[in-house]
């Protein structure tokens, strides 16, 4: 059971948007940022977010980051066919004194 | 061009202990605000952070695994080791090293190695 709460599955035709969302807590993302991370098959993960909705060089802004309270999402307009990956949010947990992530998301597009 | 590779042992029995290395080029481990940490995925599973070394020797540890683990900068100026011990069957994963860029409520891994599977047989 990760600490964070993502949906297992999410899906979209091409042209679509589509959002995922993150749940945490007030040890997690209520008090620190949030970094999301894509994961196509096969591959190592890339930072796709950092800071909550900052995007590292390379990252088309068809992609968007958001944080509010204890709760983050990653949304995704115009969707396109190699954008099917596993997403997952992370952050520090105070509690924890480490990183935690979400289960992460299987996006079917 | 910065890049992360790990290396290590394919294949561990159980109860032996693992030893991976990450190999950094185009980075200082002792830049201020820079770390490496060490995540793996198990096979169909999501991401499971282990550990982070940070550029002043500071270390933090997954608290269910922390009594397992130890990271260490290398011998050499651009590696950092991780050894897990008493590894088990369920510790069968992709093991992945990263920088992780660290700041006052922040954390993130910026750049990743290609990961290395690790077989743990019975």
């Amino acid at each position: 059971q990760s600490v964070l709460t993502q949906p297992p599955s999410a899906s979209g035709t091409p042209g679509q948007r589509v959002t995922i969302s993150c749940s945490g807590s007030s040890s997690n993302i209520g008090s620190n940022t949030v970094s999301w991370y894509q994961q196509l098959p096969g591959t190592a993960p890339k930072l796709l977010f950092y800071n909550n909705n900052k995007r590292p060089s390379g990252v088309p802004d068809r992609f968007s980051g958001s944080k509010s309270g204890t709760s983050a999402s990653l949304a995704i307009s115009g969707l396109q066919s190699e954008d099917e990956a596993d997403y997952y949010c992370a952050a520090w947990d105070d509690s924890l004194n480490g990183v935690v992530f979400g289960g992460g998301t299987k996006l079917t597009v | 061009q910065i890049t992360l590779k790990e290396s290590g042992p394919t294949l561990v029995k159980h109860t032996q202990t693992l030893t991976l290395t990450c190999t950094v080029s185009g980075l200082s481990l002792s830049t201020s605000g820079v770390g490496v940490g060490w995540i793996r995925q198990a096979p169909g599973k999501a991401l499971e952070w282990l550990a982070l070394i940070y550029w002043n020797d500071d270390r933090r540890y997954s608290p269910s695994l922390k009594s397992r683990l130890a990271i260490t900068k290398g011998t050499s100026e651009n590696q950092v080791v991780l050894r897990m011990t008493n590894m088990d069957p369920a510790d069968t994963a992709t093991y992945y090293c990263a920088r992780c860029i660290t700041a006052t409520g922040r954390k993130e891994f910026d750049y990743w190695g290609q990961g290395t599977l690790v077989t743990v047989s019975s």
